[in-house]
């Protein structure tokens, strides 16, 4: 079946650093990939998705570029702030008409100042 | 813009009893689902509803029943809780196919004692 990896947490950084949480997924479909963020005491919520290969997502200074060769969806933000900390999801939805979404184990992310 | 809404925010129980969380949302989407989030292992799905009366097991359905009594609704009923089984139980939305946004609620924490 569907499944996404992504880096374990948590992740310290200080604000100000670059951050890169890895995503790997593996589908017989082609799916459109997600970057879900949540809150603390929030439900996740969307950050950005890309439906189509070789195209870039972004939101927030976040971006993620959906790579087919590799099957990778890796996020990335530059400069990260205290504000960012968060858990991220990476998550697929594949073409066939399931509506499943299948998400990875999340990254905790903790930015401090 | 719309919302969904879980209750309970809290649900105690003890071993062994048949417990139901409710969903509702007013986005008037067609697709729901429910996920079960531990920490250390993301969410992962138990059930999903494409349309009213419809029901799709994802993959923790065991131990779970769940019920779409009408567009707006969509309830799960954990028939047999254990205390291995204390998460917080996330409710979701969609409209109907692959690769739309999930719109989340705020998550219902479930105790066991």
């Amino acid at each position: 079946g569907d499944s996404v990896t992504q880096t374990e947490g948590p992740v310290t950084l200080s604000e100000g650093t670059s951050l890169t949480v890895n995503c790997s997924y593996e589908t017989k479909q082609y799916p459109t990939l997600f970057w879900y963020v949540q809150y603390p005491g929030e439900g996740p919520q969307l950050l950005f998705k890309v439906p189509k290969a070789n195209e870039k997502g972004s939101n927030r200074g976040f971006e993620a570029t959906y790579n087919k060769e590799a099957t990778s969806f890796h996020l990335q933000k530059a400069s990260v702030q205290e504000s960012d900390s968060a858990v991220y999801y990476c998550a697929l939805s594949d073409h066939s008409n399931t509506n499943k979404v299948v998400f990875g184990t999340g990254t905790r992310l903790q930015v401090l100042p | 813009g719309g919302i969904i809404t879980q209750t309970p925010k809290f649900l105690i129980g003890q071993e062994g009893q048949k417990l139901t969380l409710k969903c509702q949302q007013n986005f008037n989407h067609d697709t729901m689902y429910w996920y079960r989030q531990d920490s250390g292992k993301g969410l992962r799905l138990i059930y999903y509803s494409i349309t009213e009366n419809d029901l799709q097991k994802g993959d923790l359905s065991e131990g779970y029943d769940a019920s779409r009594e009408k567009k707006s609704s969509f309830s799960l009923t954990v028939t047999s809780a254990q205390k291995n089984e204390m998460a917080v139980f996330l409710c979701a939305s969609s409209i109907r196919g692959s690769g739309n946004t999930l719109y989340f609620g705020e998550g219902s924490r479930l105790i066991v004692v």
